[in-house]
């Protein structure tokens, strides 16, 4: 069972446009984190965020948790085709343990 | 530094033969996770290991699904009389603390397609 939901399901966008995802639940979590996957490799953490209303930035990659603690959000900035890939959310809290429960995944195509 | 390593990368077999997948996680790293990635869909928890014992089995979608890890280090995910509903990405991810904010790193995973 995914708790976790993810929108949109794919994005194709061109270099230098913006894009936000979303990953909402009911469920509120101690811990959120975002993951990149490549084809054929594990997923790479990217952020965790722990507090609510916590904005993280790495380069042009900005993450919100929300008050609540149930839900996130990643903007891109002037998105590169080096962005493209499968951006996976993934929660934790007292019912999970110590397991990532994930989303399905927004999978991002940047083209030139 | 290597990090988490997985082996076969690739498994083919067919409905029925048993198969085992190995993860040899980072060194030092005392938890380690297998998690189970279908076609279009987020990871999903199997097992976790603190040291030698399986602290929470509760992912393991049924009996024919039995994992070791008998030192603390490498660890084998062994599937008996296997399915074509099994066929995915087998994931391994290892963590030096099992805290919320601690990293899993993963490992590129075994895809297993069952005939």
């Amino acid at each position: 069972t995914q708790l976790l939901e993810q929108s949109p399901q794919f994005l194709s966008i061109q270099e230098g446009e913006n894009l936000t995802v979303y990953c909402n639940s009911s469920s509120v979590f101690s811990s959120l984190q975002w993951y990149r996957q490549e084809p054929g490799e594990g997923p790479v953490l990217l952020v965790t965020v722990v507090t609510g209303g916590e904005v993280k930035k790495l380069k042009r990659l900005t993450f919100q948790f929300g008050d609540a603690r149930k839900d996130s959000s990643l903007h891109i900035t002037a998105a590169q085709t080096g962005d493209t890939g499968l951006y996976l959310c993934a929660g934790r809290n007292s019912n999970s343990g110590y397991a990532l429960n994930f989303g399905k995944g927004t999978s991002l195509l940047v083209t030139p | 530094g290597a990090g988490v390593s997985q082996t076969p990368s690739n498994k083919v077999t067919e409905k029925g033969k048993y198969v085992e997948l190995r993860c040899d996680p980072i060194s030092g790293h005392t938890a380690l996770y297998w998690y189970r990635q279908s076609l279009g869909q987020g990871p999903e928890f199997l097992i976790y290991f603190q040291g030698t014992g399986a602290a929470d089995d509760s992912g393991l979608p049924n009996d024919r699904f039995f994992a070791v890890r008998p030192e603390g280090s490498v660890s084998t995910l062994k599937i008996q009389r296997t399915e074509r509903g099994d066929s995915a990405v087998y994931l391994c991810a290892s963590s030096q603390g099992v805290g919320y904010t601690d990293t899993q790193y993963f490992g590129p995973g075994t895809r297993l397609t069952v005939l």
